[in-house]
């Protein structure tokens, strides 16, 4: 029972473009949502997240949006740079138990 | 660096053996979580652990098991292991104090199943 999705595998984008990465769920009792970032031989690193009750939280470079009656998050990444590539999971919470999407890798390109 | 440390790194044994994951969390961490990675597939919760309890369960096998020490350190074990258990392992904390409260990843064991 797969409740968060990530239904693009991988996404390549030019340097200093936007990156919009997408996330679906089905749990409309989610309470959290996050994003990971994970470089090979690394474990995911927390990059941003969101709560239910809000559609837009900014930081730097990175924006998650939270579209609600969609059932849809999406993070986006301005200007795009080539260290940014790297697999980005989004995961959604429910009192604090974790469910994690399959991954899109990013590929910038310089 | 996350603050979380897994140990070993890497680990090759045999089928039908049994193996220990290790995992130190944060300072200050309460609760800690395993997570299984299979061939670049998403993240499968296995199990929690908080302040020493069992909290929640995830898709953990029968023959795996897990404990919290009272220094909140935790240990996965994995037994009469098959060659679809390899994957990477990942444990992760988390203060757990507040909801929203992210998990820090360790950089997670490669245990690979000959």
């Amino acid at each position: 029972d797969q409740q968060v999705k990530q239904n693009s595998p991988s996404l390549s984008v030019q340097e200093g473009r936007i990156s919009i990465l997408n996330c679906d769920y089905t749990n409309s009792m989610f309470d959290y949502f996050l994003w990971y970032k994970k470089y090979p031989a690394e474990g995911p690193t927390f990059l941003i997240s969101i709560s239910s009750i809000k559609d837009k939280n900014e930081d730097g470079r990175f924006t998650v949006f939270l579209n609600k009656s969609a059932k849809h998050l999406s993070l986006h990444i301005v200007p795009s740079q080539p260290g940014d590539s790297a697999v980005y999971f989004c995961a959604a919470s429910n009192f604090n138990k974790f469910y994690f999407g399959s991954g899109t890798k990013l590929n910038v390109k310089p | 660096d996350s603050g979380v440390t897994q140990t070993p790194k890497h680990l090759i044994t045999a089928t039908g053996q049994r193996v220990t994951l290790r995992c130190s969390p944060r300072s200050g961490d309460l609760s800690v979580y395993w997570y299984q990675q299979s061939l670049d597939q998403g993240l499968q919760f296995l199990i929690q652990y908080y302040n020493g309890e069992e909290r929640a369960k995830g898709n953990i096998l029968e023959r795996f098991s897990a404990q919290q020490f009272p220094d909140l350190h935790s240990e996965l074990n994995l037994s009469s292991l098959e060659l679809g258990d390899s994957a990477l392992y990942f444990c992760a904390s988390s203060v757990d104090r507040f909801l929203g409260s992210p998990l820090h990843f360790g950089n997670g064991t490669r245990l690979t199943v000959t």
